[in-house]
């Protein structure tokens, strides 16, 4: 059972162009974290988010989580090949104890 | 180590054998994780541990399935008399900090062990 939802699910732009992933669920989540994937190797751990309505930018990603902590988004600009990943939503339960992964979103960036 | 440590990378094993399958996390690192993750999919919780404690074993899908870490460090997944829907990505992951505290640095995965039962 996938507690969260991603959408879309696969997603192919150009270079240069703008993008934002969503990360759905109806349960909310003490935080909720964005790990980016590459072929052949482990999730990397890019941001973790606490507070609702918090909003954390990474060179040029920005990351939001819902003011209700059941969503978030990530929003890419300027996109670059190097951005081309699964990016996987995780949220951790209310006891503190473990993250549930969603299904992911695939991106890629055509140069 | 360096990173999280997987071995072995690949295994594959006929239907009905034991396998198991190691993790040896980072240094330090208290908690440690197992996740299951298929094919263009998240990672499936499947236990955790914090120091040698098996926290929860919730994620885990029958009785075939066992996890230890015996002294706190290196965990070992087991499944016995293996099946076919047993194939998957086994991921082991650690963290610095404990589960079911209230700061969590998120997790340090390994690069997995490949699973194919045949």
């Amino acid at each position: 059972t996938q507690l969260l939802e991603q959408s879309p699910q696969f997603l192919s732009i150009q270079e240069g162009e703008n993008l934002t992933v969503y990360c759905n669920s109806s349960s909310v989540f003490s935080s909720l974290q964005w790990y980016r994937q590459e072929p052949g190797e482990g999730p990397v751990l890019l941001v973790t988010v606490v507070t609702g309505g918090e909003v954390k930018k990474l060179k040029r990603l920005t990351f939001q989580f819902g003011d209700a902590r059941k969503d978030s988004s990530l929003h890419i600009t300027a996109a670059q090949p190097g951005d081309t990943g699964l990016y996987l939503c995780a949220g951790e339960d209310d006891n503190f104890n473990k993250f549930y992964f969603g299904s992911g979103t695939k991106l890629n960036v055509k140069p | 180590g360096a990173g999280v440590s997987q071995s072995p990378r690949y295994k594959v094993t006929k239907r009905g054998q034991d396998v198991a399958l190691r993790c040896d996390p980072i240094s330090g690192h208290v908690s440690l994780y197992w996740y299951r993750q298929a094919l263009g999919q998240g990672p499936e919780f499947l236990t955790y541990f914090n120091y040698e404690a098996q926290q929860d074993k919730s994620g885990l899908p029958n009785d075939r399935f066992s996890a230890e870490r015996p002294e706190g460090s290196i965990s070992t997944l087991t499944i016995q008399r293996t099946e076919q829907r047993d194939s998957a990505m086994y991921r082991c992951a650690s963290s610095f900090s404990l589960a079911g505290g209230t700061a969590n640095y998120g997790y340090t995965f390994g690069s997995g062990t490949r699973l194919t039962v045949v």
